[in-house]
C-alpha cells in the first residue's frame, strides 16, 4: 500500500530534550516537506527536500533540521524543543512539485 | 510571495444542504491548485486539483471546484452536504517549491 509514514504519533517531551521524528514513503517520490499545523494558522512549512542531499528552509524553520540521505526517509530534529513547538506535525511527499502531496498521518508533539 | 486566502473559518449548513467554500489565490499565470479535506484526528486527503484544462473540476466524495482567472479563486462547491462532510478544508496553491495552504475553513454540519 502506498503511504507515508510517521513516527511517533504521539509525543510528549520536555524543554531542550532532542528529538527526532521519522517519515518514510513508500512510493520513490522526489519530494518530501514537513509542515506544522496550529489553530488558526493552517499548515505552514517546515523544510522541504527536491530530491537526495537537497533540503531548503521552508516558512518557519528556526529550530528545526531534517536530512534526506535516502530518498524514502527525511526526519526532522528537534535539537532543543521549545513548548511553541507543540503543535501538529505532518510530513508530506510528491513524485514532483508542484503535484499532489500525500499526507503521513500526523504526530502530535506537546514540550512541556 | 505566495498567498493563500480562505475568507470563511467557520461555516454551518444544514445537511442536505448545497455548500461553497472559498478560496482566493495571489498569483500565478498558470497556478497549481488543490483542495485538502481533514476530518477530525486524521491526515490530509486531497479533494480535487487544477493544473490546466477545463476550469470545472471534479474531484471525490460529490466535490468539485471552478477555477475563474479573472477572479483568482478557486471555490469549492457540493450541491448536498452529508454530515460525514463535516471536517476541516483547505485550498493550497503549488508552485515550483512548495505548497502553500490558506488557514483552513471548518465545516458543521447540522442535522
Amino acid at each position: 500500500e502506498a503511504q507515508v509514514t510517521q513516527n511517533p504519533r504521539y509525543l510528549i517531551t520536555v524543554t531542550g530534550k532532542k528529538l527526532t521524528v521519522t517519515c518514510s514513503q513508500n512510493m520513490n517520490h522526489e519530494y518530501m516537506s514537513w509542515y506544522r499545523q496550529d489553530p488558526g494558522l493552517g499548515l505552514r512549512q517546515i523544510y522541504y527536500s527536491m530530491n537526495v542531499e537537497v533540503t531548503d528552509k521552508g516558512d518557519v524553520p528556526e529550530g528545526y533540521k531534517v536530512s534526506r540521505k535516502e530518498k524514502r526517509n527525511f526526519p526532522l530534529i528537534l535539537e532543543s524543543p521549545s513548548p511553541n513547538q507543540t503543535s501538529l506535525y505532518f510530513c508530506a511527499s510528491s513524485l514532483q512539485t508542484p503535484g499532489q502531496q500525500f499526507f503521513g498521518p500526523g504526530t502530535r508533539l506537546t514540550v512541556l | 510571495a505566495q498567498s493563500v486566502t480562505q475568507p470563511d473559518i467557520h461555516i454551518t449548513v444544514s445537511e442536505g444542504a448545497s455548500l461553497e467554500l472559498r478560496c482566493n489565490y495571489s498569483y500565478g499565470a498558470t497556478p497549481y491548485l488543490f483542495w485538502y479535506v481533514q476530518s477530525p484526528g486524521q491526515g490530509l486527503q486531497l479533494l480535487l486539483k487544477y493544473f490546466s484544462g477545463d476550469t470545472l473540476v471534479q474531484g471525490i466524495k460529490g466535490f468539485e471546484a471552478e477555477f475563474k482567472r479573472s477572479q483568482s479563486s478557486f471555490n469549492l462547491r457540493k450541491p448536498s452536504v452529508h454530515w460525514s462532510d463535516a471536517a476541516e478544508y483547505f485550498c493550497a496553491q503549488g508552485g515550483s517549491e512548495k505548497l502553500v495552504f490558506g488557514k483552513g475553513t471548518k465545516l458543521t454540519v447540522n442535522p
